[in-house]
């Protein structure tokens, strides 16, 4: 697509339940990001793919965050049993890889607001 | 290790007054820097970004960000504030070699009529 695409825009759910985010890159990019914006907080990084590499995880918050990206492209972050300190939004980003020629920008989506009840 | 730190979460200027939001960086290594901008109820867009070439960065909008290695400053300035020119502004890096960026804080800012 032209941009990147996030889905829901919107997402309202209790305490307890799980959620699934999606993320759809640009084409062709072979680098995907996930960040949380936290009131206050800034932009808080959470996990990249990169090709077929293993996927830095070192800033998921803790182990009911889960992401994962099919074939190379789509991208859902999953956090199950969510608590109210997960309300966020929560943006996508893409790019080359810095090997493909990119400086490192990277292009985001509109991002997936959860409220957390 | 890196990290930006952004100065001042909120800004305020009058129309028509000089921006300048600050940044300060720490990189064990030459980095690649940005600033990006969201506007209300939008994602991050780039405004500018410095790699290795000159160090005065020219972006969108009329803004602009001088890499100063000596004081590890990125700030961003624009001469003249807009009323369009309210969003909040966030400096990033990147190490060179490195895949991830790394964001400051934020700063707001608000432009009075």
């Amino acid at each position: 697509g032209a941009g990147v695409s996030q889905s829901p825009s919107n997402k309202v759910t209790e305490k307890g339940k799980d959620v699934e985010l999606r993320c759809d890159p640009i084409s062709g990019h072979t680098a995907l990001y996930w960040y949380r914006q936290s009131l206050g907080q800034g932009l808080e990084f959470l996990i990249y793919f990169q090709g077929n590499s293993a996927p830095d995880k070192s800033g998921l918050p803790s182990d009911r965050f889960s992401a994962e990206r099919t074939g190379g492209s789509v991208s859902t972050l999953t956090i199950q049993r969510t608590q109210q300190e997960d309300s966020a939004v929560y943006l996508c980003a893409s790019s080359l890889d810095l090997e493909e020629g990119s400086t490192g920008e990277l292009f985001f989506g509109e991002g997936s607001r959860l409220t957390v009840l | 290790a890196q990290s930006v730190t952004q100065l001042g979460s909120h800004v305020s200027v009058s129309e028509g007054a000089l921006v300048l939001l600050r940044c300060n960086y720490s990189s064990s290594v030459p980095p690649y820097l940005f600033w990006y901008v969201q506007y209300p109820n939008q994602g991050l867009q780039l405004l500018l970004k410095y790699t290795s070439a000159a160090t005065l960065v020219k972006g969108i909008n009329g803004f602009e960000a001088e890499f100063k290695k000596s004081e590890t400053s990125f700030h961003l300035t624009k001469p003249s504030a807009h009323m369009s020119d309210a969003a909040e502004y966030f400096c990033a890096v990147i190490e060179t070699g490195a895949n991830n960026l790394f964001f400051g804080t934020g700063t707001r800012l608000t432009v009075i009529p």
